[in-house]
């Protein structure tokens, strides 16, 4: 069963709105990641983070912004949403330690704007 | 970047088939894994390989991390409806942070 844990699982808002989208993980893993994905389509990686107060930008190009208080927890934000950031965000976690066994998915914040 | 080449990009199969889907590289890795997709869902891990030539089953599933470091594939056997979903593979070398790189998928549809 994952104990990482997204927060809402979907959400329809309006243009301009500022949304924060909500990932935490219980696990004590040390890096976590948000990837963007379309319906049925690949994984884009926007945000990853190797520790408190450690983020990078990922391969693609996203105009949300993260931050890393606190381990476990690893919010998204979007200033000002707009259509084109109607997707599914993907909250990861993986820990140092444990190399072999890949990452932890959430389930996942379906994202509406409109 | 690195890529991983995922292939098929999707399949459409009848119950009881078996399947299998690949992913290559240009780069060696030191870890394979792969992840299924239901709809709605955050990817799941199936299998991880750690070794070239190894190969490890896990109930239908069959993978194999390539002799070569630089490929690996999964098959399914029998497949079943509850088989739909889309199929990452990942891969991870020494000099990656624990980043993997994902696939761009294979999307299985099983007609019954």
């Amino acid at each position: 069963e994952a104990d990482i844990y997204q927060t809402p699982r979907y959400l329809v808002i309006g243009t301009g709105k500022k949304i924060t989208l909500e990932c935490s993980q219980t696990m004590g893993h040390d890096k976590m990641y948000w990837y963007q994905q379309d319906p049925g389509m690949e994984l884009h990686l926007i945000h990853y983070s190797y520790g408190v107060n450690s983020t990078e930008k990922g391969d693609l190009s996203s105009e949300s912004t993260v931050s890393r208080i606190r381990t476990e927890h690893f919010p998204l934000t979007l200033e000002s949403a707009r259509p084109s950031h109607t997707s599914q965000y993907l909250c990861a976690s993986s820990d140092t330690g444990q190399v072999l066994k890949g990452y932890t998915f959430g389930s996942g914040t379906r994202l509406t704007v409109v | 970047g690195q890529q991983l080449n995922q292939s098929p990009q999707s399949m459409f199969i009848q119950e009881g088939e078996d399947v299998s889907m690949n992913c290559t590289s240009s780069s060696i890795f030191n870890t394979w894994l792969w992840y299924k997709q239901d709809p709605g869902e955050g990817p799941v891990l199936l299998i991880a390989l750690y070794k070239a030539g190894e190969l490890t089953s896990n109930g239908r599933l069959t993978a194999q991390f390539g002799i070569t470091r630089k490929d690996s594939f999964l098959n399914i056997s029998a497949s079943i409806p509850s088989d739909v979903g889309i199929y990452f593979c990942a891969g991870r070398n020494s000099g990656g942070y624990n980043k993997l790189i994902f696939g761009a998928g294979t999307r299985l549809a099983v007609h019954p």
